[in-house]
């Protein structure tokens, strides 16, 4: 089954605590993103990656991390510089290349800080 | 870089009505303009895409056309029904770059 897979779906961070997003596509998409989802905001780049060991900084990369060392996983730390991380977070991919191509999205992680 | 506008942010509408959802883009260069839906706590989907060498794509019951001289794009629903009720993101993107998203807009269909 091949497709983009978020865990966990729910996640529950301390204040000062840091946690971390999982995203895995089995898709053989050269580029990843993360996206943040705040109620009427949109989709807001937080990372995003177009080659293993690269990646680049989005709109509201403060608070956060990324790492890319294999091309199926793309996982986001949620740092405690991060003073407001409670939304929803959206993992996608997409090909790059000549014929741009849809991007396919993770089924989401939504964030709380308690 | 690209920015995106969308417009409206919430649109009602009562069933069998048309919808149309308008987006505006900053980037000439940006060739690619894709739109999603997402029904509530669910991932977005793409519904239907355009690209800079076309002006008009339909399936069923959507629609969008593209001004790139105006650097405007649109989507439209005809004969709504209340299971197209969600938020409707557009998207536009360059060749080798990221898609940017504009902010969505909230489509409530009553019945």
């Amino acid at each position: 089954d091949g497709g983009i897979t978020q865990s966990p779906k729910y996640l529950f961070r301390k204040e000062g605590q840091n946690v971390t997003l999982s995203c895995e596509q089995n898709l053989n998409h050269d580029a990843m993103y993360w996206y943040r989802q705040d109620p009427g905001q949109g989709l807001r780049l937080i990372y995003y990656s177009q080659i293993v060991n690269d990646f680049q900084k989005g709109d509201i990369a403060e608070g956060y991390s990324v790492s890319r060392e294999k091309k199926e996983s793309f996982p986001l730390t949620v740092t405690s510089a991060q003073k407001n991380p409670t939304a929803f977070y959206l993992c996608a991919s997409t090909h790059l290349g000549i014929g741009d191509t849809e991007a396919f999205f993770g089924q989401g992680t939504r964030l709380t800080v308690v | 870089g690209e920015n995106v506008e969308q417009h409206p942010s919430t649109l009602s509408v009562q069933e069998g009505d048309s919808a149309v959802i308008k987006c505006t883009y900053s980037d000439s260069a940006s060739n690619y303009f894709p739109w999603y839906k997402q029904e509530l706590g669910k991932r977005p989907q793409l519904i239907i895409d355009i690209r800079s060498n076309v002006g008009e794509k339909k399936d069923q019951r959507i629609a969008v056309t593209l001004n790139k001289t105006a650097k405007h794009f649109s989507l439209h629903i005809t004969e709504t029904q209340p299971e197209d009720s969600a938020v409707y993101f557009c998207a536009g993107k360059q060749r080798y770059s990221t898609l940017t998203f504009g902010k969505g807009t909230m489509l409530l269909v009553s019945p």
